[in-house]
């Protein structure tokens, strides 16, 4: 197992669109998390899944984006309607509560430019 | 929630020089994280540190949670630490990092 695994890794779309987001976390972890980090700044939490259980959602996750993770292994990132403040860059986490936070690993995320 | 300061945001250094890096954070904390961003955008774990002092090779860190601060040390600086320090506490529910802004480190060689 290489990792937390992201694809694409750069996304470029015209305004309006819609664009999806694939995260494979490591294979054993059964938390997975979203966070979205502009430039300059830190990375915010989005929302994160136990198993296929959404069971947070940060207020930064407005309705035009939506998370599942069917079947708890590999999850996706919707946004629809993309808007020029929507680029970011997306990053996935996983880890599995036995290890700790220690655990947590990130993904080399993915960068989505608006135009 | 908790609010998250890191300081200096930006550090230039020469090769082979020592440097630290401090975090303050407004509310006690159960868990802290230091992170590495490098140049390609991989966030790599290198301290969780909730309180006392962790060495690993030429990095440190020391959290004094009644203070409510951590430090990392980089002794030795090489080039290959240039990229952004992060820390990181956990959210009140202990599930999700509350990122500070970052200390962009430059290392010239």
């Amino acid at each position: 197992d290489t990792g937390v695994s992201q694809n694409p890794r750069h996304k470029i779309t015209k305004r309006g669109q819609n664009v999806t987001f694939r995260c494979d976390p490591i294979s054993e972890h059964n938390r997975l998390y979203w966070y979205r980090q502009t430039l300059g700044q830190g990375p915010e939490f989005l929302t994160y899944f136990q198993n296929e259980a959404q069971l947070e959602k940060s207020r930064l996750l407005s309705d035009r984006f939506s998370a599942e993770r069917p079947k708890g292994s590999f999850s996706t990132l919707e946004i629809q309607r993309t808007e020029q403040g929507d680029s970011a860059m997306y990053l996935c986490a996983s880890r599995f509560p036995g290890q700790g936070i220690g655990g947590y690993t990130f993904g080399s995320g993915t960068r989505l430019t608006v135009v | 929630g908790i609010q998250v300061e890191q300081s200096p945001p930006d550090l230039i250094l020469q090769e082979g020089a020592n440097s630290t890096l401090r975090c303050n954070f407004s509310d006690s904390v159960n868990n802290l994280q230091w992170f590495h961003q490098n140049p390609w955008g991989q966030l790599i774990n290198l301290f969780y540190i909730p309180s006392g002092t962790k060495q690993n090779g030429r990095l440190s860190a020391t959290t004094v949670a009644t203070e409510r601060y951590s430090l990392l040390y980089i002794s030795s600086s090489q080039t290959t630490d240039s990229g952004v320090y992060f820390c990181a506490p956990l959210d009140n529910y202990g599930q999700n990092f509350v990122f500070g802004p970052g200390t962009r480190l430059s290392v010239l060689p």
